[in-house]
C-alpha cells in the first residue's frame, strides 16, 4: 500500500525551513527519500533503516520513528536548488520487490 | 563512469506496436528495476530482478516482459502498445536491495498514439 505524504505541495521563500512526511500503514524496515526536478530522474537523498542507521547526504536530516511507521524529511535554510518533487519509499524488508512503494510526491518550489 | 543508461530517451508509438526499452548499468549491481511515471504522480513499480535469470513482477506488470540474461541488462518489452502505456520509464539499479540506494537513468518518455 503507498504511503502517504504531507503537504501535497509547499512553496518557501530561500533560507525558510520545510518539513515533508510520510506515513505507512504497515510496520517498515526502511525509508527511501529522493528528489526529483522537473523532467530529470530521481536523485537519492537519504535512507533510514529500522534500528537507527541512517545513509544520506550530510546536509540533509530526516527521523524515522519505527512505532508509528512515519519519517519526517527536515530541509533547512531552503536554497533555490531544493525546489522539485520529493518522494518517499517505503519497504517492510530488507530489499525491494513488490512490497517497496513510493509515495505520490511533495511538491517543493523555493521563491527567491 | 556511466551509471544507469537507458535508450531511447523519446520514442512514438502506434496502437498495437512493440518496442524494446533498453537499460545498462555498469556498477556491477545485482538489483535493477523498472518503473513507469504517469503525469505529476509517483513511480510504479513494473519488474523487478535480483541477479541474472530471476526476475518478477512489481505492481503493474500487465503488458510488459522483462529479461535479465546478464548482470548489466535489463530490457523491457512492451507487446501491443496501448495509450494507457503512455508514460515516462524510469530504469533503476541498487548494489543489495531495500538498504542501499538507488540509482535512475535518465529515463525513456514513451508515448502511445
Amino acid at each position: 500500500q503507498q504511503p502517504v505524504q504531507s503537504p501535497q505541495a509547499v512553496i518557501l521563500r530561500e533560507g525558510e525551513d520545510a518539513v515533508i512526511n510520510c506515513s505507512s500503514s504497515k510496520a517498515l524496515y526502511s525509508v527511501h527519500w529522493y528528489r526529483q526536478k522537473h523532467g530529470e530522474a530521481p536523485v537519492f537523498l537519504m535512507i533510514l533503516l529500522k534500528g537507527g542507521e541512517q545513509k544520506g547526504h550530510e546536509k540533509i536530516s530526516a527521523s524515522f520513528n519505527e512505532k508509528k511507521q512515519q519519517s519526517s524529511l527536515y530541509l533547512t535554510a531552503s536554497q533555490l536548488s531544493y525546489s522539485g518533487t520529493y518522494f518517499c519509499g517505503t519497504g517492510p524488508l530488507p530489499h525491494y520487490g513488490q512490497n517497496f512503494v513510493f509515495g505520490p510526491g511533495t511538491r517543493l518550489s523555493v521563491l527567491p | 563512469n556511466a551509471g544507469v543508461t537507458q535508450t531511447p530517451k523519446f520514442r512514438i508509438l502506434k496502437i498495437g506496436q512493440s518496442m524494446t526499452l533498453q537499460c545498462a548499468q555498469d556498477m556491477n549491481h545485482n538489483y535493477m528495476y523498472w518503473y513507469r511515471q504517469d503525469p505529476g504522480m509517483g513511480l510504479k513499480l513494473i519488474y523487478y530482478s535480483v541477479g541474472a535469470g530471476i526476475t518478477d513482477k512489481g505492481e503493474v506488470p500487465n503488458g510488459y516482459n522483462v529479461s535479465r540474461s546478464t548482470t548489466e541488462d535489463f530490457p523491457l518489452r512492451l507487446e501491443l502498445a496501448a495509450p494507457s502505456q503512455t508514460s515516462v520509464y524510469f530504469c533503476a539499479s541498487s548494489y543489495s536491495g531495500g538498504d542501499t540506494e538507488a540509482f535512475f537513468g535518465q529515463g525513456t518518455r514513451l508515448t502511445v498514439v
